[in-house]
């Protein structure tokens, strides 16, 4: 079993749906969870940072982790065309270099 | 403009010729990584390195070499290839924070 789990889609939504993108994990010591956004062709960029359990929002998007279930989620509101991208999640346990984790990716397509 | 660069940003190679990944960062970063993603698979970690000359493995570090001998650059270095290191390579670096990684543009390798 993987430590991360993420579905990897590809996710089709139509532009302004709200896009739902999830990751469940393993260890319970995970306490950093981020969410990278990565276009064709391109490296990944960080998007979402969070530390611990709770909700997070930067403008259209908002992250959420709920370690009881562990399980965080990132929500995209009037999905864009330009939202179109893998988005990957990743974990760290102590927050050292070392330790970050990351799931699979989920591709998410917007269509106008 | 602050950036991570890697070069060659293609190649194809065959079993056994040494090659060496360039990565370059202007940002002054203290830590630099390699990864490499892989479908369904996600980004691995394949070494990093805390400063100069001070460099340890990741999580798939098997047929792989690194140096740091300049803040700046980290190059990958694959001594004798094979076709199981096709793949798309990262390079990252961050100021401190493991949640601060900024990607390169990757270099996709193709090891026939």
């Amino acid at each position: 079993q993987k430590e991360v789990e993420q579905d990897p889609g590809p996710l089709s939504v139509p532009e302004g749906a709200i896009v739902s993108l999830n990751c469940t994990y393993s260890n319970s010591a995970f306490q950093y969870f981020m969410w990278y956004r990565q276009y064709s062709r391109k490296g990944p960029e960080l998007l979402m940072y969070t530390y611990s359990s709770g909700n997070k929002e930067d403008g259209r998007f908002t992250a959420q982790v709920d370690k009881s279930s562990k399980y965080i989620s990132l929500f995209i509101r009037d999905s864009q065309p330009s939202d179109s991208a893998t988005y990957l999640c990743a974990m760290s346990d102590t927050g050292g270099y070392n330790k970050l984790i990351f799931g699979a990716g989920t591709r998410l397509a917007v269509h106008p | 403009e602050a950036q991570v660069t890697q070069n060659p940003r293609y190649l194809i190679t065959v079993t056994g010729k040494k090659l060496t990944v360039t990565c370059s960062q202007n940002m002054n970063h203290e830590y630099m990584s390699w990864y490499r993603q892989d479908p369904g698979l996600g980004l691995r970690q394949i070494y990093y390195s805390m400063n100069v000359e001070v460099t340890d493995k990741g999580d798939v570090p098997e047929g792989y070499k690194v140096s740091r001998k300049e803040k700046r650059n980290f190059p990958l270095i694959l001594e004798s290839p094979s076709p199981n290191q096709t793949s798309l390579y990262f390079c990252a670096s961050s100021l401190s924070a493991v949640y601060e990684q900024y990607f390169g543009p990757g270099t996709r390798l193709t090891v026939t």
